[in-house]
């Protein structure tokens, strides 16, 4: 079946580091792949997604490509803030999309000033 | 968007009891699914919940374990039954729209 590796975490970054969180995906068909972020004390919200190959998603400063030859949808920003520091989400449709979604573990970004 | 509320946010139970999770979605929804989120780990999907028919269990997820009901389109509850501390985790709620999942705040569910 579908499934989705993360890097593991914690990153820990200074303020206006580039962020680099791995996400690579085994996946039959052709899923739909989001970024998903947790801050703490709240809930999951989505970050970003892209439905097909090559697509970009964006958002916040914060993008992911769709690489298919890859199959990967890592998440990458220029400068990251302190507000930043929550728990990232990589995930994707178990079928096409429209469906539940299988989620990676989890990288825990943690960013001082 | 959908927003959804799910309650209690948090609750601490006595081995051997069941507590009941309950969501509400403030539109229609077809399709409700049910997570667990235990510490430090990635969602797990326990269940699709779709109105008018038997919850979805995954593999590892039982009826017996996890009764939910869904009984309208913007109410759905789980039931986490004959709790042990293994069954200490966030429960998530969370509803399909405009191509993406949207989630409740969670049930924080400690097991003593």
């Amino acid at each position: 079946g579908n499934s989705v590796t993360q890097m593991e975490g914690p990153v820990t970054l200074s303020e206006e580091a580039f962020l680099t969180i791995n996400c690579t995906y085994t996946a039959t068909g052709y899923p739909s792949l989001f970024w998903y972020v947790q801050y703490p004390g709240e809930g999951l919200q989505l970050l970003l997604k892209a439905t097909k190959a090559d697509d970009k998603g964006s958002n916040k400063g914060f993008e992911a490509t769709y690489r298919k030859e890859t199959t990967s949808f890592h998440l990458e920003k220029g400068s990251v803030q302190v507000s930043d520091s929550a728990v990232y989400f990589c995930a994707l449709t178990r079928y096409q999309a429209g469906t539940a979604l299988i989620f990676g573990k989890g990288t825990t970004l943690s960013v001082s000033s | 968007s959908a927003v959804i509320s799910q309650k209690p946010s948090r609750d601490i139970c006595q081995r051997g009891t069941s507590l009941t999770i309950q969501c509400q979605v403030d539109s229609q929804v077809t399709m409700m699914f049910w997570y667990r989120q235990q510490p430090g780990q990635s969602l797990t999907l326990i269940a699709t919940a779709n109105q008018g028919s038997e919850a979805t269990y995954e593999s590892g997820f039982v009826i017996d374990k996890f009764p939910i009901s869904r009984p309208n389109l913007t109410f759905s509850t789980l039931t986490v039954s004959n709790m042990s501390p293994e069954d200490s985790s966030i429960y998530l709620c969370s509803v399909e729209g405009a191509g993406k999942l949207f989630f409740g705040s969670g049930t924080q569910l400690s097991v003593l």
